[in-house]
Order: C-alpha cells, then sequence, then structure tokens
C-alpha cells in the first residue's frame, strides 16, 4: 500500500462534541479504506472509498473522498465515550497488496 | 458475521523456543496475512501469502518467521527461535478476492518471550 500522513496524530474531545481526522498523499489514491482499533483490541475494517468526491455515511460517521483522491476525512458528530481509539486510514493498492498502517489518530472522549 | 479466528490468546514462551501461532481465515477469503504490534507502536506488516506461497514479506520477516498453510483452513505462524523483542501481538488477517473487501483481523495472540 503507499503511505499517507495522517493527522492529527492525538486528539482529546468531551462527549457530545465533533471530532474530525484527516488523511493526505502526495499522489493519486486507487482507494482508501479506513479501519478502528479500541485500546487492546484488533483492528476493524470500517470501509472503503473509491471514487472522487465519494461521500459515505454510518450513523455518526461521514468519510470523505476528495475530489483529487488524494486526501480524505473521517469526520464523527457528537462523540460517545465508545468512539475511544485510535482510527487508521490505509491507501489501497492491488487486490492482494499490504495494508501499511501509519501511528493513526488516538481519539479520547472525555465523558 | 465470518470471524477470523486466532488460538493461542495469549501465549509465554522462554526465550529461544519455537512458537506456533495459529488461525483460521475467513473460508471463501484468498489473500492472508499477519501483522504485528509490539505495545504502544504501530501495526507492522509480516507477510501476505496467497494460493499456498508468500506474495510479500517485510523486512522483519526474517528467516526465524515461516507460514504454512497446512490444511486448507488452518494458517499458521512459526517463530524458530523466538527473541525477547518477538514479545507483541500477532494479528492475522484475511480478505476476500474482491477489490471492495477490507481485511478482517483476528482478535490477536500476545506472545510474551521471558
Amino acid at each position: 500500500g503507499q503511505q499517507v500522513m495522517q493527522i492529527p496524530q492525538y486528539q482529546h474531545v468531551q462527549e457530545g462534541e465533533d471530532f474530525t481526522t484527516y488523511c493526505n498523499s502526495s499522489t493519486t489514491l486507487s482507494n482508501i479504506q479506513w479501519y478502528k482499533q479500541r485500546p487492546g483490541g484488533h483492528p476493524v475494517f470500517l470501509i472503503q472509498l473509491v471514487k472522487s468526491g465519494e461521500v459515505k455515511k454510518q450513523k455518526r460517521l461521514t468519510f470523505q473522498f476528495g475530489e483529487a483522491k488524494k486526501n480524505s476525512s473521517l469526520h464523527i458528530t457528537a462523540t460517545q465515550t465508545t468512539d475511544v481509539g485510535t482510527y487508521f486510514c490505509n491507501a489501497g493498492g492491488t487486490s492482494y497488496g499490504k495494508l501499511t498502517f501509519g501511528q493513526g489518530t488516538i481519539l479520547t472522549v472525555h465523558p | 458475521e465470518p470471524e477470523v479466528t486466532q488460538t493461542p490468546s495469549h501465549q509465554v514462551t522462554q526465550m529461544g523456543q519455537e512458537v506456533i501461532l495459529r488461525c483460521v481465515p475467513i473460508s471463501n477469503h484468498l489473500y492472508f496475512y499477519w501483522y504485528r504490534q509490539i505495545l504502544g507502536q504501530k501495526v507492522e506488516f509480516l507477510v501476505s501469502f496467497y494460493n499456498n506461497e508468500i506474495s510479500e514479506k517485510s523486512e522483519i520477516f526474517d528467516d526465524q518467521f515461516s507460514v504454512e498453510r497446512p490444511d486448507g483452513s488452518n494458517f499458521t505462524l512459526k517463530i524458530r527461535s523466538t527473541k525477547l523483542e518477538d514479545s507483541a501481538m500477532y494479528f492475522c488477517a484475511s480478505r476476500g478476492g474482491r477489490a471492495n473487501y477490507g481485511y478482517t483481523f483476528g482478535s490477536g495472540t500476545r506472545l510474551t518471550v521471558v
């Protein structure tokens, strides 16, 4: 997989606040996948974005793929304590290609 | 929902001993992977496996590591002579043949080398 930069590295929010994490690439991506890892848990696939400008929603989570397919964002509306964890974006390569994990964004939600 | 199953969940071994970590990927998946995560660090790729052979491996995956799919369902990672620095959480993952499917990870095996 291709390397993407993700910001911020850490985010602390109060429960009920919104949260956004961003992924940026210097090259055009074929697709991008988002994963969540709870503390002490394993990565869990959230979604894949493929099309330019694509927006997908999963309840309070909104995923966007930029028009140029070089950036992506994950926005959580009204965070809950269950949203705590590390959110990773991964640039997809070939169908069998490995995932290359960055540091992700570590989200802490204060009740 | 289909799961990737890993056993054991915890393994403690003496330095220099051999360990085998076991995984049962999702039955109709074609691509299999091992990753590891040292405590507090990011998830690192070890190896990918397709069509009964290694398709890619990282620098971490040296001669002390090997993988096998002995019976069409299990997928194992063997560490021949464990070192203290092999202590980590080891995740198995699998993926189907369709490009839209994400990777499904197992719950991991926590390996502690003492």
